[in-house]
């Protein structure tokens, strides 16, 4: 049980343009859904936490407008990262919350952007 | 915010001991511990959640010292597949619940 999927699992693409990553809880409810981004060979860095039905908080330094987060149904939450540049280039990692259990995360397989 | 790991690397043997420690500035509400290959996604280990909690995972068991606001890792018998870096992620009192601060890492490779 509690797995986590994401798609896609890589994606190369021109600068400028936008890309959606969805984040899907396969078995389970989540209520809530967070973000993360990895630079290689750094830890993983929260940039917002969505919950069902309601607006994402972002972390202080993650521009809202620019990381788009929707967190649609119990089972689905996507980030679209808009007007991608290199340095958006990283590693995007979802988790996830069961509904009863928000203490235990579990991950997504993660999703490597490549910006050209 | 960010808790401190050490150490940063560490080489085994098999069959070797290691310990990963997980220290923290602020007043720890829970430690969850994760385990994470190269170029995957981390996996859950485990979840600390009182302070003097212990738990264990076939060989790889943690504590929670909430006094000293830290955590450590114990891995016994070290067995290859334990090679990849560890991350102990935070939650603070106070925090939005879920909100992990995760350490920087520690690498961990098992030699034959």
């Amino acid at each position: 049980g509690a797995v986590v999927s994401q798609h896609p699992s890589r994606v190369i693409c021109k600068s400028g343009t936008s890309v959606k990553i969805e984040c899907r809880s396969l078995d389970f409810q989540a209520t809530t859904m967070f973000w993360y981004r990895q630079f290689p060979k750094q830890s993983l860095m929260l940039m917002a936490t969505s919950n069902e039905g309601s607006k994402a908080t972002y972390e202080q330094g993650v521009e809202k407008d620019k990381f788009l987060i929707n967190h649609a149904s119990l089972t689905l939450s996507t980030l679209t990262v808009t007007s991608a540049h290199p340095e958006d280039s990283s590693f995007y990692i979802c988790s996830a919350s069961e509904r009863g259990n928000t203490d235990t995360q579990y991950f997504g397989p993660g999703t490597r952007l490549t910006v050209l | 915010q960010q808790p401190v790991q050490s150490p940063q690397a560490v080489i085994l043997r098999e069959g070797e001991d290691a310990v990963i420690n997980c220290s923290s500035s602020k007043a720890l509400y829970s430690v969850h511990w994760y385990r994470q290959k190269h170029g995957e996604a981390p996996v859950f280990l485990m979840i600390l959640l009182k302070g003097g909690e212990q738990k264990g995972h076939e060989k790889i068991s943690a504590s929670f010292n909430e006094k000293k606001q830290q955590s450590s890792l114990y891995l016994t018998a070290s067995q290859l597949s334990y090679s990849g870096t560890y991350f102990c992620g935070t939650e603070f009192y106070g925090g939005s619940q879920g909100n992990l601060i995760f350490g920087k890492g520690t690498k961990l490779s098992v030699k034959p």
